[in-house]
This record gives structure tokens, sequence and C-alpha cells, in this order.
């Protein structure tokens, strides 16, 4: 069972272009996490998803960002028009329905020059 | 609303000391408590997790936590330090909140183990 993927591990884009972050949860797993990490800050809640819906966006940015996990492949993480301070490193975990511990991706590491 | 404190951000400790990372959750429900370890540029690794049977639990590396109900805390330790040990921790809680399950983690702390 592999675990969860995150790709790319790096991503970098100019100012103004979108950056789209996946992530293939474990088999199994219905629900998917992302969390930001700023440089020398913690794991910052931005959505929490379950397939087809969102449950939780109260931690996305209310402009640019956005999130979808399909019925079919992976949910991805959307950022349009990035700016300088969007670089961060974004985790994606997932987990089961029930009471277990999430599952955590190396991350994407964006850059945004 | 669920929520997660760890004391201090960055916590040194010489190596073979003992380890003290301190967590302090609020919940309405009984929760389910973990501590992940991040190595640097790497994801999250669960070290151990606390779900209702056993309030000492054990985990990978040495590492132990103790839920305590009384005192909402969920520390973790490990008797001797290790070079190796150093990294960041984070404590998470995952409960109901607003009607259906979330995780939420502390923000984290560093953890240098000095020679």
């Amino acid at each position: 069972n592999a675990g969860v993927m995150q790709n790319p591990r790096h991503l970098v884009r100019r100012r103004g272009q979108e950056a789209r972050l996946r992530c293939s949860p474990m088999k199994g797993h219905s629900h998917v996490y992302w969390y930001r990490q700023l440089p020398e800050e913690g794991l910052k809640f931005m959505v929490y998803l379950q397939k087809e819906n969102i449950i939780d966006e109260s931690g996305m940015p209310k402009e640019r960002f956005s999130a979808e996990f399909p019925k079919e492949g992976p949910s991805i993480l959307r950022i349009q028009q990035v700016v300088r301070g969007d670089s961060a490193a974004y985790f994606c975990a997932s987990s089961p329905p029930l009471n277990t511990e999430a599952f955590f991706g190396q991350g994407t590491r964006l850059t945004v020059v | 609303a669920q929520s997660v404190t760890q004391l201090g951000s960055h916590v040194s400790v010489s190596e073979g000391a003992l380890v003290l990372l301190r967590c302090n959750y609020s919940s309405s429900v009984p929760p389910y408590l973990f501590w992940y370890v991040q190595y640097p540029n790497q994801g999250l690794q669960l070290l151990l997790k606390y779900t209702s049977a056993a309030t000492l639990v054990k985990g990978i590396n040495g590492f132990e936590a103790e839920f305590k109900k009384s005192e909402t805390s969920f520390h973790l330790t490990k008797p001797s330090a290790h070079m190796s040990d150093a990294a960041e921790y984070f404590c998470a809680v995952r409960g109901y909140s607003g009607g259906y399950q979330k995780v939420t983690f502390g923000t984290g702390t560093k953890l240098q183990v000095i020679p």
C-alpha cells in the first residue's frame, strides 16, 4: 500500500502564474487535509475534503486558492496568480473515515520567484 | 472547538538527557491524540497515538506519552536524548468540531540536541 503521494515535490512559479499541487491519498482513504507550513512556522490548516465535498475550508485564503477532491483522481490544491508570500511547503494528509491517524505526504515545496 | 497548545517553540537538551515536550489540548469529546515528528525537508511521521486505550502510550524511537484527562495534557517524553532526535515535533488532536471530524495541530516544537 503506497503512502500518500504528493507531486511535484518541488515547484517553482513566477509571480502571476498558477500552481497546481496534487495529492493522491492512501488506498481506502476518503478524507484529505491540506496544510501549509511557512518557514519557521507551524502547520496551518487550510482545507478538509471528502470525496467530491469540501467539508471545512476555514483555513483557505478567500481569494486565489481552491481545492477539490473528485470522485476519481487526486486531490488538487490550486493557487492562482501566485505571489511571493505563497512560497511555502504544502502538505497533504489522508485518513480513513474512522478515528485513526492522518498519514502525511512528503510535501510540495512551492517557490515563487 | 478543539485546539492544541504546545508550550515552547524551541527546546534544547543535552545528549543523554530527558526529553519533555509539552502538549495541552481542548476538546468537547474524548479525543484521539497524536504526536508527529518532522525531520528537515520531510513530511510528518507518526510517533505515537492515543485512542482511549492505555493512558501511557509507547511509540517509535523510544518515545512515549501519557494522556492525563484531568490536566488535558499529552506530553511527549524520552528518557535519553539522541542526536538523531533533533527534529520538529507536532502534537495533534482528532475529534468532532462543527459536526465532523477534524485534525488540529499545534504549532510545533523544535528539539535541539546538544552534544
